[in-house]
């Protein structure tokens, strides 16, 4: 198994651009996370998703939209790029019943 | 809210020495509380989690924690620390739907 694979490792964005966060797991997990983690601040949860065609926000939602149209996949979008947005971004899983989520490596972003 | 709190920014201990790692509490019911530990450039890896029983639970790499509900505590220890422990340690708590809520982070340093 891979795990939770996350793509790309690293980018850069200018103010206004958009771009797709990939999140893929093989482990058939039910749910799906989106944290973000910034310095001194821990990991907020953006958006998760409990099965195919369910999400829901988390606590830091604004500026960001998800999907979940396969069991597998669960890609973060960014609509128009913010200074603000600039953090490591973490995809998480669970098997429903199982308390431990599994996270991806991470994505890190910097937005100018 | 189910919250935890992390009131150490930094831990610094040398090699051989027993290391604490600090987390406190907030919760509605019975809490359900975990450690991960990221590794720098990493992604973060499960520890070792307290659901119900015994108050001394064991986890990964030699890393224990004590559940203290009168002081409503959960702090991770290990008798005696290695310079490969060096590390950023998160506790977290979870919330509705196998949500996590994760505290701002311990940065532990332990020297040679």
């Amino acid at each position: 198994n891979a795990g939770v694979t996350q793509t790309p490792k690293f980018r850069i964005l200018k103010i206004g651009q958009s771009m797709t966060l990939q999140c893929a797991q093989d482990m058939n997990h039910n749910y799906m996370y989106w944290y973000r983690q910034d310095p001194g601040m821990g990991l907020k949860l953006i958006y998760y998703s409990v099965g195919a065609g369910i999400t829901d926000k988390g606590e830091v939602p604004n500026g960001y939209n998800v999907s979940r149209s396969t069991t597998e996949d669960f890609p973060l979008r960014l609509e128009l790029a913010a200074p603000s947005q600039t953090s490591v971004y973490f995809c998480a899983s669970n098997l429903a019943g199982e308390e431990t989520q599994y996270f991806g490596p991470g994505t890190r972003l910097l937005v100018l | 809210a189910q919250s935890v709190a992390q009131p150490e920014d930094q831990v610094n201990v040398a090699e051989g020495n027993p290391l604490t790692v600090k987390c406190t509490y907030s919760v509605s019911g019975n809490p359900y509380l975990f450690w991960y530990v990221q590794y720098p450039n990493r992604g973060l890896q499960f520890l070792l989690k307290y659901i119900t029983g015994d108050n001394l639970v064991k986890g990964s790499y030699g890393f224990e924690a004590e559940f203290n509900k009168s002081q409503t505590s959960f702090h991770l220890k290990k008798p005696s620390a290695l310079v490969s422990d060096s590390a950023l340690y998160f506790c977290a708590v979870r919330e509705l739907g196998y949500k996590l809520s994760f505290g701002a982070g311990t940065t532990v340093t332990v020297r040679a």
